[in-house]
């Protein structure tokens, strides 16, 4: 069954407002989240790294005051999409590894962001 | 970083007929390379992996080589139905992250019935 779960996984909102998505992992803790972004018919690009605990490390070229990222405890991790425009728009994927370093990287079902 | 290239980008091949995915990296020090089936509107969906001190692995129909030497991986599905049909990634772990995942660009299987 599933081991992450990710929450919503459709959200429609307006340009300007803020949209929060959650990633949990399910039966285990993760001291570490992953945020991709997928446009379509394209590969995962990984956004950010996220650290329960700590603050988050984005890559390079994501705008860290645009997606907030929140890893407040060992199951569960926020992306919110502040001030969001319709270049936001986009499937966001979150995923997570039960053992840690080299091991297998689980994916939430993703969740897929329209700003009208 | 890393950089993995995955061909080819599309492949349809007649259901019962083998399917081979192609993916090389670049950084010697990877040790870790995962494959990923993704359904359209899913997350993707682990379906094998292998580490860099074994040279293949079989799971059914499922399997995946790898030659470390050349740097490169490949995946070899056997007996293809028409569920198999999705967008397949490899990847490739990138050493000086936790645990941070390098992703081909994506093969497009379908599967004719």
């Amino acid at each position: 069954g599933a081991v992450v779960s990710q929450h919503p996984s459709w959200v429609i909102c307006k340009s300007g407002t803020s949209v929060k998505i959650e990633c949990r992992s399910l039966d285990f803790q993760a001291t570490t989240m992953f945020w991709y972004r997928q446009f379509p018919k394209q590969s995962l690009m990984l956004m950010a790294t996220s650290n329960e605990g700590s603050k988050a490390t984005y890559e390079q070229g994501v705008e860290k005051d645009k997606f907030l990222i929140n890893h407040a405890s060992l199951t569960l991790s926020t992306l919110t999409v502040t001030s969001a425009h319709p270049e936001d728009s986009s499937f966001y994927i979150c995923s997570a590894s039960r053992e840690g370093r080299n091991s297998p990287l689980h994916f939430g079902n993703g969740t897929r962001l329209t700003v009208t | 970083g890393e950089n993995v290239e995955q061909h080819p980008s599309t492949l349809s091949v007649q259901e019962g007929d083998s399917a081979v995915i192609k993916c090389t990296y670049s950084d010697s020090a990877s040790n870790y390379f995962p494959w990923y089936k993704q359904e359209l509107g899913k997350g993707p969906q682990l379906i094998i992996d292998i580490r860099s001190n074994v040279g293949e692995k079989k799971d059914q129909r499922i399997a995946v080589t790898l030659n470390k030497t050349a740097k490169h991986f490949s995946l070899h599905i056997t007996e293809t139905q028409p569920e198999d049909s999705a967008v397949y990634f490899c990847a490739a772990v990138d050493q000086t992250g936790a645990n941070n995942l390098f992703f081909g660009t994506g093969t497009r299987l379908t599967v004719i019935p």
